[in-house]
């Protein structure tokens, strides 16, 4: 089965470093979408791209949170500089959306196993 | 607004039981879609259903099925004779078409099944 693939798994790390999370989505995938899971919050939207660039970062703090698609095989998720309050995991989903007429419309999501970030 | 509301945040019940997880949905597009994903103690998020706003057929399949009905905005999940390993927190969710496909969760339903 195709995978979504996250890097790192688990990341601790102190107040104030930089943090990159990285994603791979599905070979033919046109959408990506980063969301972040706390207790708390639950699964927030963060940011998402379609065929690599930004349509939504909205959800981000965007004073610390960056969000990019250097090639199709490649999104990152960068925090500089991390708190503590950012600890969470943070999840990567790829998916096909396609016009209505020429297709679902509906991206059938594919998640990550996800990040999980810990920040000191 | 789009919004989903999972009422129920936990949920217990012993194996053989049926349970329902109730999801209702707010959104002012005709054209959305719905979802349901599990999540195991794992952690990853697992697809289980997709559902567009054109088609109210209820779905079966295997030991679960869901019921959608627009009149009342609600698309609920049902486990028949539920089993340990359907422990797990599912979510349900929804996507306009004109938010380019973007999902919207509900806070999640903490299922329990205990044998």
């Amino acid at each position: 089965d195709a995978r979504v693939t996250q890097t790192p798994r688990h990341k601790v790390t102190e107040m104030g470093q930089e943090v990159t999370m990285r994603c791979q989505p599905i070979l033919g995938h046109n959408t990506v979408f980063w969301y972040r899971q706390t207790m708390m919050q639950g699964l927030e939207l963060l940011a998402y791209f379609r065929n690599r660039a930004p349509l939504d970062d909205s959800g981000m703090p965007k004073d610390r949170f960056s969000a990019e698609m250097p090639d199709a095989t490649l999104a990152t998720l960068k925090i500089q500089p991390s708190e503590p309050r950012d600890s969470a995991v943070y999840f990567c989903a790829s998916g096909v959306w396609t016009p209505l007429g020429g297709g679902s419309g509906a991206n059938v999501l594919t998640f990550g196993a996800g990040s999980r970030l810990t920040v000191l | 607004a789009q919004k989903v509301t999972q009422a129920q945040t936990e949920i217990s019940v012993v194996e053989k039981e049926d349970v329902t997880l109730d999801c209702v949905y707010e959104t002012r597009d005709t054209t959305y879609y719905l979802f349901w994903y599990k999540q195991p103690p794992s952690g990853e998020l697992v697809f289980l259903i997709r559902r567009n706003s054109f088609d109210e057929q209820n779905e079966i399949s295997g030991r679960y099925s869901w019921n959608f009905q627009k009149s009342t905005s609600s698309f609920n999940f049902t486990i028949t004779a539920s089993q340990v390993v359907d422990s797990a927190v599912y979510f349900c969710a929804l996507s306009e078409y004109n938010q380019g496909g973007k999902l919207i969760f509900g806070q999640g339903t903490e299922l329990s099944v205990k044998p």
